[in-house]
């Protein structure tokens, strides 16, 4: 079984609605991390959690919340989706004290 | 602001050919500097370099990290279609800083046969 999940895999939306990407690991760290990834653009953060009751701002974070349920658990809202919010969004996590970050297999967001 | 830059954005070489992508940053209290290689899905790890001059191998990759001048390289020699990826540079500052990675924006290899 893979180390970090994310789900749903794919989804399609229209412009206003509400939708949360979700993201489960098995690999016991603290640090969690939400990605967008748009052509030519590399990897911008959008939130990171230190644990469950520490987040933080990445450098990307209008129009997004996430909420860190447990130590396992790290879920990403659009609120109201626009459609430049159409990218491919990716979990990671990281343990403490190491720079190395551990990706899920991402979630390829469209907003109609 | 901290920036990572990479290049080239993209390059296209046929099977057997060397190539080297560079990263070069500006980051503050730079700790780490890591290479990953991403092929249509998620960024797999490939590297993590701290020390400047001591190059990391494996296999047919190698990476060197120079300090003084901001920069890495990361070789392929002898490449195979299957090193078709988007690599990936990214710089880790201070572990208190929550282990955030600044990426650049990637370097698409295309190996033709």
């Amino acid at each position: 079984d893979a180390d970090v999940t994310q789900t749903p895999r794919n989804r399609i939306t229209k412009t206003g609605k509400r939708i949360m990407l979700e993201c489960s690991q098995t690999k016991g760290h603290d640090r969690m991390y939400w990605y967008r990834q748009d052509p030519g653009l590399g990897l911008r953060l959008i939130y990171y959690s230190f644990d469950v009751k520490d987040i933080n701002k990445g450098e990307i974070s209008d129009g997004y919340s996430v909420s860190r349920q447990a130590q396992a658990k790290f879920s990403l809202s659009l609120e109201s989706a626009i459609p430049n919010q159409t990218a491919l969004y990716f979990c990671a996590t990281s343990d403490l004290g190491y720079h190395e970050q551990y990706f899920g297999p991402g979630t390829r967001l469209t907003v109609t | 602001e901290d920036k990572v830059v990479q290049s080239p954005l993209s390059l296209v070489v046929h099977e057997g050919d060397t190539v080297t992508l560079n990263c070069s940053y500006e980051v503050t209290n730079f700790r780490s500097l890591l290479w990953y290689k991403q092929e249509k899905k998620a960024p797999t790890f490939l590297f993590m370099l701290t020390s400047s001059g001591i190059e990391k191998k494996s296999g047919r990759l190698s990476s060197i990290l120079d300090k003084k001048e901001l920069f890495s390289i990361l070789n392929i020699t002898a490449t195979q279609t299957g090193d078709s990826a988007v690599y990936l540079c990214a710089v880790g500052g201070l572990y208190n800083q929550g282990g955030k990675l600044i990426f650049g924006q990637g370097t698409e290899l295309s190996v033709k046969p």
